[in-house]
């Protein structure tokens, strides 16, 4: 059972554009988000994080979005640059529960194109 | 200085073999984990540790045994070796309880041949 989805397994943009990776959870409970970005044969590094109680975070050229009611997050990247080129991780929380742990979707590996 | 630092970070081994995996950290994180990413890229949570107390069991294989000697290290050790445990493991710590952001060592591929 994957409670946290990223649908899209890779997404190519260009230089300068807008990226933007999706996931969808199922668990209401999950009131923590968090977005990683791995490069390859490197731990997950953190991005941006979102609580529930918020619809928006801002972090330079990255943003996150959540919109509780649709159980979707996004994170848009502006303008996208080449050292972007990565797998981003959505991950989740129920952390208002105590739950102490993450929950990840499998990945979007991003490729930004010159 | 690396925050989150595991050893070794390559280990190719026989089935039936045991083994150890170590974690590091020294950002003074109350809270350490291991997680497993298979084959199929999913990155799954095994076990927590905070303050050398086990507090995340995830159904994991009597085969797998964390140890925690102190806060600053977890490691994961794993006796009987089979085909299905090759995948690479990640430890991560995180600093308390008012968030989950957590901060992931450089992994540990692991291949059993």
């Amino acid at each position: 059972d994957q409670q946290v989805k990223q649908n899209s397994p890779s997404l190519s943009v260009q230089e300068g554009r807008i990226s933007i990776l999706n996931c969808d959870y199922t668990n209401s409970m999950f009131d923590y988000f968090l977005w990683y970005k791995k490069y390859p044969a490197e731990g997950p590094t953190f991005l941006i994080s979102i609580s529930s109680i918020k619809d928006k975070n801002e972090d330079g050229r990255f943003t996150v979005f959540l919109n509780k009611s649709a159980k979707h997050l996004s994170l848009h990247i502006v303008p996208s640059q080449p050292g972007d080129s990565a797998v981003y991780f959505c991950a989740a929380s129920a952390l208002g529960q105590g739950a102490q742990k993450l929950v990840f979707g499998q990945g979007t590996r991003l490729t930004i194109n010159p | 200085d690396t925050a989150v630092s595991q050893t070794p970070k390559y280990l190719v081994t026989q089935m039936g073999n045991d083994k150890s995996i170590k974690c590091e950290q020294n950002l003074g994180h109350d809270t350490m984990y291991w997680y497993k990413q298979d084959s199929k890229k999913f990155l799954k949570i095994m076990f927590s540790y905070n303050n050398k107390e086990l507090i995340i069991n995830e159904t994991v294989p009597n085969r797998f045994s964390p140890k925690s000697p102190d806060k600053a290290h977890l490691n994961l050790h794993i006796n009987s070796l089979e085909l299905g445990d090759s995948a690479v493991y990640f430890c991560a710590t995180r600093p308390g309880y008012t968030t989950d952001t957590q901060y992931f060592g450089p992994g540990t591929r692991l291949t059993v041949l």
